[in-house]
């Protein structure tokens, strides 16, 4: 069993729809969530960071972090099409090492 | 410049050739990396540097050497690769070793012929 999930996509929706992207991981020692957004011919960069169970907003991002069913979710609301990507989980733990789910690609049409 | 920046871009290389590969990081982090990224797989962290020191190795093959000569510069020297060694090869630095918050360069594109 890989240590993160990530639903495999891809992803297609329409512009202006709410996008939901989601990992489940295995090991609880597991304590620092992210999300990096990875556009084609780029590397990484990184979007959305947390280390508690609830919610964090940015704009219209939203990263959903539940410790104990070890389950997060990225949330795009008026999702448009400079949001499509390739969106990839990581989860980390306390020495610093993090483990990144396979991605999940998302285009988002006019 | 800013962030971390790598180069080349993009490398086409025969597996008797040898090149490196060259990051570097203007955000003053103490801590670097070296993954490979091929495609449907997930990111592979092959090596980590905290300091100027090689502090993991993840059980990758000989013919990948890095080298760290000051905290902000990162290489990964390549000789006689295979082509299944193909990948965009990413760097990324966080304030410590400790700090899972990274900040990774554009990629090195390889291609091994």
């Amino acid at each position: 069993q890989k240590e993160v999930e990530q639903d495999p996509g891809p992803l297609s929706v329409p512009e202006g729809a709410i996008v939901s992207l989601n990992c489940t991981y295995s090991n609880s020692a597991f304590q620092y969530f992210m999300w990096y957004r990875q556009y084609s011919r780029k590397g990484p960069e990184l979007l959305m960071y947390t280390y508690s169970s609830g919610n964090k907003e940015d704009g219209r991002f939203t990263a959903q972090v539940d410790k104990s069913s070890k389950y997060i979710s990225l949330f795009i609301r008026d999702s448009q099409p400079s949001d499509s990507a390739t969106y990839l989980c990581a989860i980390g733990d306390n020495a610093g090492k993090s483990t990144f789910g396979d991605g999940t690609t998302l285009t988002v049409k006019p | 410049e800013t962030g971390v920046t790598q180069t080349p871009r993009h490398l086409v290389m025969g597996m008797t050739n040898k090149k490196s590969l060259k990051c570097e990081q203007h955000l003053g982090h103490n801590a670097m990396y070296w993954y490979k990224q091929s495609a449907k797989k997930p990111l592979e962290l092959m090596f980590v540097y905290s300091l100027e020191e090689r502090v993991e190795n993840n059980s990758v093959p000989s013919r990948f050497s890095p080298e760290c000569p000051n905290s902000s510069h990162l290489f990964l020297h390549l000789h006689t690769l295979q082509p299944e060694d193909s990948a965009l090869y990413l760097c990324a630095s966080s304030q410590d070793l400790r700090d899972n918050e990274q900040y990774f360069g554009p990629g090195t594109r390889l291609t091994v012929t």
